[in-house]
């Protein structure tokens, strides 16, 4: 079975331009979750989907980041315009649905620099 | 804001010797998930803690939930080589809230 596929699983921009990365979850999976992990952090929540409705974006900076899964299935996040400091590892995870028992599978993340 | 704090940041040991990572919460948790992140990849998850002092063993690993829900630690038993990363606990505080990651505990290890 495929796991999480992410891509680009990097990208080096300048700052003020855009950027877009793509998830596709585990097939399946119900469930799709994007973080942000900065260098020596644990991950971050950005958005939760419950197959195409966001459930939980309060984490998610509205005046620059935007995501959508259409279908409820693949996802995309993106950044316009990026700034220094949105350079971090993005992962998307899934799991088959939410509430507490749920374990997620993380995909291998892009790496994002801003310069 | 509610947080899951870790300790310690780092732990340096030598292969053979025990490691212990604990995750604390002022809130009670719903339940507790651990991860694991080698160096250069992504989270794995390990295991999954919902009942109050509840123990969980997988091989060289030791998972308890404090009974207050509270609390939570891994202790791994005479540490490999393979076992180097970062470990993460993640907490939920009820069905409807986000997971919380706390801040990983970074484990190398001399062989």
């Amino acid at each position: 079975e495929a796991g999480v596929v992410q891509s680009p699983r990097y990208k080096i921009i300048e700052k003020k331009q855009p950027v877009a990365f793509w998830c596709n979850p585990i097939s399946g999976h119900n469930t799709l979750y994007w973080y942000r992990q900065n260098l020596g952090q644990g991950p971050e929540l950005l958005i939760r989907y419950e197959n195409e409705e966001a459930v939980d974006d309060s984490q998610l900076p509205k005046d620059r980041f935007s995501a959508e899964r259409l279908k409820g299935v693949d996802s995309t996040l993106k950044i316009q315009p990026a700034e220094l400091g949105d350079s971090a590892v993005y992962l998307c995870a899934s799991s088959l649905e939410a509430g507490l028992a749920e374990e997620q599978y993380f995909g291998p993340g892009t790496r994002l620099t801003v310069l | 804001g509610q947080q899951v704090m870790q300790i310690p940041q780092y732990q340096h040991v030598q292969e053979g010797e025990d490691f212990t990572t604990y995750c604390n919460s002022s809130t009670t948790l719903s339940n507790i998930q651990w991860y694991k992140q080698r160096p250069g990849g992504h989270p794995v998850f390990l295991i999954q803690l919902v009942k109050s002092g509840e123990v969980k063993k997988q091989k060289r690993l030791t998972f308890q939930f404090g009974e207050a829900k509270k609390n939570s630690s891994l202790h791994i038993t005479a540490t490999q080589t393979t076992d180097v990363g970062t470990y993460f606990c993640a907490g939920r505080y009820s069905s409807a809230s986000k997971i919380i990651f706390g801040s990983g505990t970074r484990l190398s290890i001399r062989p």
